[in-house]
């Protein structure tokens, strides 16, 4: 069955631009993830959502970022006045209902801010 | 508070002979672990995940993994290693009732033909 896809594969931008980064779980997945991987090391947890709403957000680096998820479905990451230090990979993941279900994760989104 | 540390940033092995990747966790609660695996280009896959049922625990392509909570320890083992294993290893944990995994930096395995 299809996985999780995330559109753009690759988003280039300029500094102090806006952009919106796109995730769409596994079908009938409840718990929606994003993550932030920086060169060189593991993915940071940025927000989960429970169906519409989020569920923790504790990871979100300010308030440049904010994610939503309107119908429990697709999600979009979204981010303002971009800076160079938000260059990174953008991953997704969903679960089957949250909890201890497997995280399956999307290929992501390499956004580069020049 | 949930961390994992990687002991190894890079790993070498010759085709053929055993992995050994280490992994070291700190967690407040009964932990989860997991081990994903990342290939070039290509998304996460889990390996394997210990969610405190067996110990010892077996995943895909013959890897396994040991929890001994008394080294807080869960490394990461397959016997013979195969050329297509070369990838980056992340080690990962999450406290129980917590959604979030935290990820370790992460063990980038070479296989020498």
């Amino acid at each position: 069955g299809a996985g999780v896809s995330q559109t753009p594969s690759n988003k280039v931008t300029e500094k102090g631009k806006y952009v919106e980064l796109r995730c769409d779980p596994i079908s009938g997945h409840t718990a929606l993830y994003w993550y932030r991987q920086s060169l060189g090391q593991g993915p940071e947890f940025l927000i989960y959502f429970q169906g519409t709403g989020a569920a923790d957000d504790s990871g979100l680096p300010n308030d440049r970022f904010f994610a939503v998820r309107p119908e429990g479905s697709v999600s979009t990451l979204k981010i303002q006045r971009t800076e160079r230090g938000d260059s990174a990979v953008y991953l997704c993941a969903s679960s089957s209902r949250g909890g201890s279900d497997t995280q399956y994760f999307g290929p992501g989104t390499r956004l580069t801010v020049l | 508070a949930q961390s994992v540390t990687q002991l190894d940033s890079h790993v070498s092995v010759s085709e053929g002979t055993p992995v050994l990747l280490r992994c070291n966790y700190s967690s407040s609660y009964s932990p989860s672990l997991f081990w994903y695996v990342q290939h070039p280009n290509k998304g996460l896959q889990l390996l394997l995940k210990y969610t405190s049922a067996a110990t010892l625990v077996k995943g895909i392509n013959g890897f396994e993994a040991e929890f001994k909570k008394s080294e807080t320890s869960f490394h990461l083992t397959k016997p013979s290693a195969h050329m297509s294993d070369a990838a980056e290893y992340f080690c990962v944990v999450s406290d129980f009732g917590n959604e979030k995994l935290t990820f370790g930096t992460g063990t980038r395995l070479t296989i020498i033909p």
